[in-house]
């Protein structure tokens, strides 16, 4: 069965200090990755989405960035935090277009 | 744009009915519901394609009029299980890589 794993759970940084939190898949091939965050009270907002292995598109213009350096692996990375970077960020993967399975997601406070 | 979704909270008792809607102002081809317990990763409920067929499975069934772009989702004799905040997701794009969802509705089943 295919499973998500999503780490670090929580943490928290100082404003200006680099981010990277990690998303691995197993029990699939060439999944469809996705990033979302989601601010509090709020809805899910796609940040970015990769269909391959380097292929990355991003939904929204901000100072964060996606890799993909392996098939079941999907990276998310900021150089400098931004206290609006604070929220909760949930990777997920699908196979075809559709039902998205969600990871357990990661909260991050900028402090 | 972010789908409108309606209420934004409800409560309701044990055994009685709900319904909750989502409006878009784009056309669409599929509407996708969430469901997320607090602290939880959103898990997938249905789909619901352009065709307007309704979906359903156990007590929880949606509609699709593609005409007025609304999704309605039907949650009937509720149980304490339901409880959780909704989200819909809306594609406008075909490809269902590309959802937009709505800031949610909380639901809550007191006993």
């Amino acid at each position: 069965s295919q499973t998500i794993h999503q780490w670090p759970a929580t943490l928290v940084q100082p404003v200006g200090s680099p981010l990277s939190l990690e998303c691995t898949v197993e029990g699939t091939s060439n999944p469809n990755l996705y990033w979302y965050r989601q601010a509090a009270g709020r809805g899910l907002q796609l940040l970015f989405y990769s269909v391959g292995i380097g292929q990355i598109s991003s939904e929204v213009p901000q100072n964060l960035s996606a890799s993909r350096p392996q098939d079941r692996q999907f990276i998310l990375s900021s150089k400098k935090l931004l206290l609006s970077d604070s929220g909760f960020y949930l990777c997920a993967w699908s196979i075809s277009p559709g039902e998205l399975f969600f990871g357990e997601g990661s909260r991050l406070t900028v402090l | 744009q972010q789908p409108v979704q309606s209420p934004q909270a409800v409560i309701l008792r044990e055994g009685e009915d709900a319904v909750i809607n989502c409006s878009s102002s784009k056309a669409l081809y599929s509407v996708h519901w969430y469901r997320q317990k607090h602290g939880e990763a959103p898990v997938f409920l249905m789909i619901l394609l352009k065709g307007g067929e309704q979906k359903g499975h156990d007590k929880i069934s949606a509609s699709f009029n593609e005409k007025k772009q609304q999704s309605s989702l039907y949650l009937t004799a509720s149980q304490l299980s339901y409880s959780g905040t909704y989200f819909c997701g809306t594609d406008d794009s075909g490809s269902a890589r590309q959802l937009t969802f709505g800031s949610g509705t909380q639901l809550t089943v007191l006993p």
